[in-house]
């Protein structure tokens, strides 16, 4: 059974048309990541929940933002798509953040496109 | 951030064994080693990890150099289920640069031949 379930799979928004993608766990984790790939690259981190607490990567751009309402849930919103936010957008969990001994558990991912 | 260094792409044949290195010259003394791999229109999978000591497991077994410098994933019989990106990263510990994250490189792409 999946533990971590991004939905949708596909999603299709129009260019500057705000647009939210979902991630939620049934494994009681208290981080929560969200990852950008675009084609052909390594995933990027974005940011992460550590429960409640946010933490933004420096060089994430204002037009994405988070929101994380309980342990099971949490959102990646876009204000403003534009072109070059196509990408495959991760979710992953791991149980604590600030052990390096423990792995993150992704999801499968949902490929957005803008139209 | 500690980086790695992996090779871009490598070959195997379908059954046999397949050891894909890293290197990690600047790895910390706190890192630990994770292994990931990424097949086609999935997310990262969880593969292994270790800090000092060789690891098995029931998919792959970590080979971790004396030194910690480097280090090899061991796929004992490789399927053409294995063929993915296969991701080398190090993570940190609590007060550690990279505490907590995953900072992908470009992995190994393997491709299985039957």
């Amino acid at each position: 059974d999946a533990m971590v379930i991004q939905n949708p799979r596909y999603q299709v928004t129009q260019f500057g048309k705000p647009v939210t993608l979902s991630c939620s766990q049934t494994l009681n984790h208290n981080v929560m990541y969200w990852y950008q790939q675009k084609s052909s690259q390594a995933p990027k981190l974005l940011f992460h929940y550590y429960d409640k607490d946010f933490n933004n990567e420096a060089d994430t751009p204002d037009n994405f933002q988070s929101r994380r309402p309980n342990t099971s849930f949490c959102f990646l919103d876009i204000r403003s798509p534009g072109l070059g936010d196509a990408a495959m957008y991760l979710c992953a969990t791991s149980r604590d953040g600030t052990g390096g001994n423990q792995p993150q558990h992704f999801g499968d991912g949902t490929r957005l496109s803008i139209l | 951030d500690a980086k790695t260094t992996q090779p871009n792409s490598m070959e195997s044949n379908e059954e046999e064994p397949v050891h894909l290195p890293c290197n990690h010259s600047t790895i910390s003394g706190t890192d630990y080693i994770h292994w990931y791999r990424q097949l086609p229109s999935q997310g990262p999978e969880y593969v292994i990890h270790g800090l000092t000591s060789n690891v098995n497991n029931r998919m792959a077994s970590l080979a971790i150099a004396e030194d910690r410098k480097s280090s090899t994933l061991i796929l004992h019989r490789a399927t053409l289920r294995d063929a993915a990106v296969y991701y080398c990263i190090l993570r940190g510990v609590h007060g550690s640069s990279n505490t907590g994250k995953l900072i992908f490189g470009q992995g190994t792409t393997l491709q299985v031949k039957p």
